[in-house]
């Protein structure tokens, strides 16, 4: 399985709401990221899990919460976002450290629309 | 502070043709330089990277460019097809354990033409 799988694929919510994006890998990869992408812009880093401990929280607003459950799996957690926050959210997930191990697998992304 | 610069913005190029791509960085602790290439409504691909102790690699169609004094890199997409038309990102990073952190450029939106 060489995937990183995103849920849901589309989200719509309201700005009063609670909802999760789901983030699975079985590469057995021990870092996995979330990264937030605006229409023709590159991505930029939210948060960094690294053996299951956030190690980069790039100052994003607590309305956004990460949790890393286990190895394979990566939760966000939203809550009160603003219109602002519609973006395409990516999952990626990378082996931790060494220098032979760099290359980032990106999942497909949640596509999320706050009304 | 933008740390890697990418241009040109977008470009169209002949089917056949050579699309060419530029980055320059500014961070010399970089030693990892992947180029991304992403489709409208998927999450970036990893296409090939480069390590700066080797000046040149080339994978298919596909060949990036290292000149580590001058801290630039690029792509060159040889002779290229319709199916290339997406939007290319450079990136580089530097991690020592615990996860490495990519740096993006601004994006190359490639349009090959019949």
């Amino acid at each position: 399985d060489t995937e990183v799988t995103q849920t849901p694929k589309h989200l719509v919510m309201g700005m009063t709401n609670k909802k999760s994006l789901k983030c699975e890998q079985h590469m057995g990869h021990r870092a996995m990221y979330w990264y937030k992408q605006k229409a023709k812009k590159p991505p930029e880093l939210m948060f960094v899990y690294s053996y299951e401990k956030l190690s980069i929280n790039e100052s994003v607003p607590s309305r956004f919460s990460p949790e890393c459950p286990n190895s394979s799996l990566l939760n966000l957690h939203l809550h009160a976002l603003q219109p602002e926050d519609s973006a395409l959210y990516l999952c990626a997930s990378s082996q931790a450290g060494g220098l032979a191990n760099y290359g980032y697998t990106f999942g497909s992304g949640t596509r999320l629309t706050v009304v | 502070q933008q740390q890697v610069k990418q241009s040109p913005q977008s470009l169209i190029v002949q089917k056949g043709g050579i699309s060419i791509i530029n980055c320059a960085y500014e961070n010399t602790a970089f030693d990892y330089f992947p180029w991304y290439q992403q489709f409208p409504g998927k999450g970036p691909a990893l296409l090939i990277a480069i390590r700066p102790d080797v000046s040149e690699k080339k994978e298919g169609r596909f060949t990036i460019s290292f000149n580590k004094s001058a801290k630039q890199f690029s792509l060159h997409i040889m002779d290229s097809q319709p199916g290339d038309s997406a939007t290319y990102f450079c990136a580089a990073s530097s991690g020592r354990g615990g996860g490495n952190k990519l740096t993006f450029g601004t994006g190359t939106q490639l349009k090959v033409e019949l």
